[in-house]
Formats: C-alpha cells, sequence, structure tokens
C-alpha cells in the first residue's frame, strides 16, 4: 500500500534553533498534504494544508512564520519549526492525499525543544 | 462547521470481551466518510475502518465494525475478542466530500485492555 514516510522520527534540539520535519510519499504523488500537531493526551489538530508549488494554507492561530511549511514536490512537503521553544514541544504527523482522494498518515515526528 | 465528539477519555475491557467506543458527529455537508484510527503509544496512526455516509451496510473489518446510525449521527467502533495488543488510543474521525478535504478528529478514547 501507498507510504508515507516522516523523518525524523524523534529530535531534539535547543530552544531558539530551527527543526525541519520531512514529509514524504514513497509511492504515490501527493498533491496536498496536511500538517498536523498533537499535545500529550489530545487530538489531532490540523496546523495547515500545502498544495505542491502553493503556498500553505494555515488554521486559525497558527503562526505561519513560526511554522514554515514548503511542499516543493509532489512528494515532499516540509515543516520547519523557527527559533524553537519548549512549548512547540509536540508529535508531528503529516498525511499526504493521492489522486485519488485517499489519505495516508506518516508515523509521526517526536519534537522536544529543551 | 464539522465536529467530533467522543465522550468516553477513557475505557477498561477484559482480555478477550467486546467494547463499543462511541463516537457523534455533526456536519452539514451531505456526502462524507467516517474513519476510526488506532494510536499506539509509537505515535503512529493506523487507519482500521471506514464507512461511507451513503453506504447502506455498516463496515467491518476483521474484529473492527462500525455500528453506523445516520439519523442518531453516530458511529460507534465495536471491537470483538479485545486481545492486550489493543490498548492504545482511538479516534473518531470524518471528511466532508462537498464542503471539505480535511479530517476532523474527535478528542479519543484510551482503551486498557486488562489481562
Amino acid at each position: 500500500g501507498a507510504v508515507v514516510s516522516q523523518h525524523p522520527s524523534r529530535v531534539i534540539c535547543k530552544s531558539g534553533t530551527s527543526v525541519k520535519i520531512e514529509c514524504r510519499s514513497l509511492d504515490f504523488q501527493a498533491t496536498t498534504m496536511f500538517w498536523y500537531r498533537q499535545f500529550p493526551k489530545q487530538s489531532l489538530m490540523l496546523m495547515a494544508t500545502s498544495n505542491e508549488g502553493s503556498k500553505a494554507t494555515y488554521e486559525q492561530g497558527v503562526e505561519k512564520d513560526k511554522f514554515l511549511i514548503n511542499h516543493a514536490s509532489l512528494t515532499l512537503s516540509t515543516l520547519t519549526v523557527t527559533s524553537a521553544h519548549p512549548e512547540d514541544s509536540s508529535f508531528y504527523i503529516c498525511s499526504g492525499r493521492n489522486s485519488g482522494n485517499t489519505i495516508y498518515f506518516g508515523e509521526g515526528s517526536w519534537l522536544t525543544v529543551v | 462547521a464539522q465536529k467530533i465528539t467522543q465522550t468516553q477519555p477513557g475505557m477498561f475491557v477484559q482480555e478477550k470481551e467486546a467494547v463499543t467506543l462511541d463516537c457523534t458527529y455533526d456536519t452539514s455537508d451531505p456526502s462524507y466518510g467516517l474513519f476510526w484510527y488506532k494510536q499506539p503509544s509509537s505515535g503512529e496512526m493506523i487507519f482500521l475502518i471506514y464507512q461511507g455516509s451513503y453506504d447502506q451496510q455498516n463496515a467491518t473489518e476483521g474484529r473492527y465494525s462500525l455500528n453506523f446510525q445516520k439519523a442518531r449521527k453516530s458511529a460507534n467502533l465495536v471491537i470483538s475478542a479485545s486481545q492486550l495488543g489493543d490498548s492504545a488510543m482511538y479516534f473518531c474521525a470524518m471528511r466532508g466530500y462537498n464542503y471539505g478535504q480535511n479530517f476532523v478528529f474527535g478528542p479519543g478514547t484510551r482503551l486498557s485492555v486488562l489481562p
């Protein structure tokens, strides 16, 4: 079946630095990718929707200058957390939608900011 | 607007017993899909079962079945013959196909299977 791969699966970074998370669709072209954030013991919250070759659409309350999303190709979207702070520590997960309108989730990335 | 409600923050079930996880939804979209995902402690989202709003029969996938009651806007997940490996968070989610393409997730239910 289709696979969406996220990298890194776990990352620890220092406060004030930036960290990039990659989301790759391995065997299909994802015209649209979605980025979610999950706080401990809470549901997934959609952060933004990215379409290949265009600017991402951010959900209300999500700082687009802090969470930079790039979707430069049909198989890769990246989320960069800039100037990370401990409160950005969270579980981030992406999903990709194929031409058949099916959505596949990545494995997720645990970010810890120290 | 779309909304998913899961009223059970935590559930316990004895191994080999059946358990029902509740899910109610609200949407103005006439065409939508309902999904259940399992999230173990590793964090990944594992797709379990799907029900389309126009499907006449309730979906079943192995030990998972979806009790879909459209008039009541409920889509409860039934897990039969619970196993210790079923202990996880379970999320109910929906996608509207006419007005929106994104998932809306419920708050989740933490299921603990007791030996």
